[in-house]
C-alpha cells in the first residue's frame, strides 16, 4: 500500500536551532512528493514539490530534498513564526488527489 | 499562488439539519476539486473528488447520500452535509488544482462545522 510516514510527530526547537523533518515513502510510481505547512484552524499552504531523487528546493529558511526512499525538510535558524504543522503528501498512481502523512508539529520558542 | 475561497469559515447547527459549504477558485478554473475532512490532531483525509459537470467520486467509507457534492461550474463546488449529527463535527477543507498548472493543490481556509 502506498503511504508516507512522517517523523517526528512533534518537534520543539529553540529559535536559531536548525533541524530536519523526515518523510519516508513507499509509493509505486511517485508522481511528486509535496510539502505543505498548516497553521491551526487554517487550510494547508503549499511549500514545495519534488519529482525525482536528488532534487532540492529552497524557500527562505526551508529546504526540501528527495532521495529514493525519503524526503527531508530542513529548517535553518528557525524563528517562532515557523511554528506550524508540516505535512508531506503524494499523488497515487490511481488518482489525482493528494494523500497526506500525519504531519510533524513544530514549535519554535524564542 | 492561486486562491481558493471557502464559505462559511465556521458554522454551528442543530442535529438533523443540513449545512452547505461553498468552495470557489477565485482566479483560475478548476475542472477538479477535492474535499477533505480533518479531525482534531489528525491529518487530512480525502472524502471525495468533485468533477465539473459529472458525479463526484467518493472514497471508501464516505456516505455519498450524506455528503452531497455538486460541481456546477469551473469555479464552484459545494458540499452539503445532510441531516448532520454530532459525529459529523469536523474541519472540512476543499482544494483545487489549476488546470495546466504544475500539479500542486491549492487549499481553501477550511470550514469548521459544529453539530449540537
Amino acid at each position: 500500500e502506498d503511504q508516507v510516514t512522517q517523523s517526528p510527530e512533534a518537534l520543539r526547537l529553540q529559535e536559531g536551532e536548525s533541524s530536519s523533518l523526515n518523510c519516508s515513502y513507499t509509493v509505486s510510481g511517485l508522481r511528486g512528493l509535496f510539502w505543505y505547512r498548516q497553521d491551526p484552524g487554517k487550510g494547508p499552504e503549499f511549500l514545495f514539490t519534488l519529482y525525482s531523487a536528488g532534487e532540492e528546493k529552497e524557500k527562505e529558511r526551508l529546504k526540501a530534498t528527495l532521495t529514493k526512499k525519503e524526503s527531508f525538510l530542513h529548517i535553518t535558524a528557525p524563528k517562532p513564526e515557523d511554528s506550524a504543522t508540516y505535512l508531506c503528501a503524494f499523488v497515487p498512481n490511481s488518482g489525482y488527489a493528494l494523500n497526506f502523512g500525519k504531519g510533524t508539529s513544530l514549535l519554535v520558542t524564542p | 499562488g492561486a486562491v481558493v475561497s471557502q464559505h462559511p469559515s465556521r458554522v454551528i447547527c442543530k442535529s438533523g439539519t443540513s449545512v452547505k459549504i461553498e468552495c470557489r477558485s477565485l482566479d483560475f478554473q478548476a475542472t477538479t476539486m477535492f474535499w477533505y475532512r480533518q479531525f482534531p490532531k489528525q491529518s487530512l483525509m480525502l472524502m471525495a473528488t468533485s468533477n465539473e459537470g459529472s458525479k463526484a467520486t467518493y472514497e471508501q467509507g464516505v456516505e455519498k447520500d450524506k455528503f452531497l457534492i455538486n460541481h456546477a461550474s469551473l469555479t464552484l463546488s459545494t458540499l452539503t452535509v445532510t441531516s448532520a449529527h454530532p459525529e459529523d463535527s469536523s474541519f472540512y477543507i476543499c482544494s483545487a488544482r489549476q488546470s495546466g498548472g504544475t500539479g500542486e493543490l491549492f487549499f481553501g481556509e477550511g470550514s469548521r462545522l459544529t453539530v449540537l
